[in-house]
């Protein structure tokens, strides 16, 4: 099994639709974070939670929400899903060993 | 001006040639990390450096924290070498700035 996973690998959904993107780890790292990437850009930081009780905005938090509901797993929510946020979500793990990522989900909003 | 500029932006190469991957930055670090991504577009971490050099295989990751410039190498490269490598630097604390990336082909 990988260190962390991410569900679904892929997923097309329509405009306005909530949906939730899962991601589970088996390193112990209490920090998660969740990504988004866009062709020919850097990562973005969506939300990051250093442990269940502390979650926080990243630099691209508006029409995400997030949930801690354990130390292994951190989900991440379209409210209300549009175009624009078409993109590779990444969720990542670190600790004293550095950064571990999920394969990532391609998300597609038509 | 971007906080991490990496260079070049694409890189084709023959199998076997050394290649060199350029990372800069204008900020004061805490540790630089490199990473891989693959065409398929998983991220794997590769190195992760605050001062000298580190070396796995053929990968040689080098740090001059005074001139805020770091260095990835490849060695014998080959094909299965082609993909994204990525170079972020973590401020203090959780944040990282991510650059954009330089994307390797290694032809045979």
């Amino acid at each position: 099994d990988a260190d962390v996973t991410q569900t679904p690998r892929n997923r097309i959904t329509k405009t306005g639709k909530r949906i939730m993107l899962e991601c589970s780890q088996t390193k112990g790292h209490d920090r998660m974070y969740w990504y988004r990437q866009d062709p020919g850009l850097g990562l973005r930081l969506i939300y990051y939670s250093f442990d269940v009780k502390d979650i926080n905005k990243g630099e691209i938090s508006d029409g995400y929400s997030v949930s801690r509901q354990a130390q292994a797993k951190f989900s991440l929510s379209l409210e209300s899903a549009i175009p624009n946020q078409t993109a590779l979500y990444f969720c990542a793990t670190s600790g004293l060993d550095g950064y571990t990522f999920g394969s990532g989900t391609r998300l597609t909003v038509v | 001006k971007n906080e991490v500029e990496q260079s070049p932006q694409n890189l084709t190469a023959q199998e076997g040639e050394f290649i060199t991957i350029n990372c800069s930055y204008s900020v004061g670090i805490s540790a630089l990390h490199w990473l891989q991504q693959h065409p398929g577009g998983g991220i794997v971490s590769l190195f992760m450096l605050s001062s000298g050099k580190k070396k796995h295989g053929r990968l040689i990751a080098t740090i001059n924290i005074q001139e805020k410039h770091s260095s990835l190498h490849i060695t014998a490269s080959h094909p299965r070498d082609s993909a994204v490598y990525i170079c972020a630097v973590r401020l203090g604390g959780y944040q990282l700035i991510w650059g954009a990336g330089t994307k390797l082909i290694i032809k045979p």
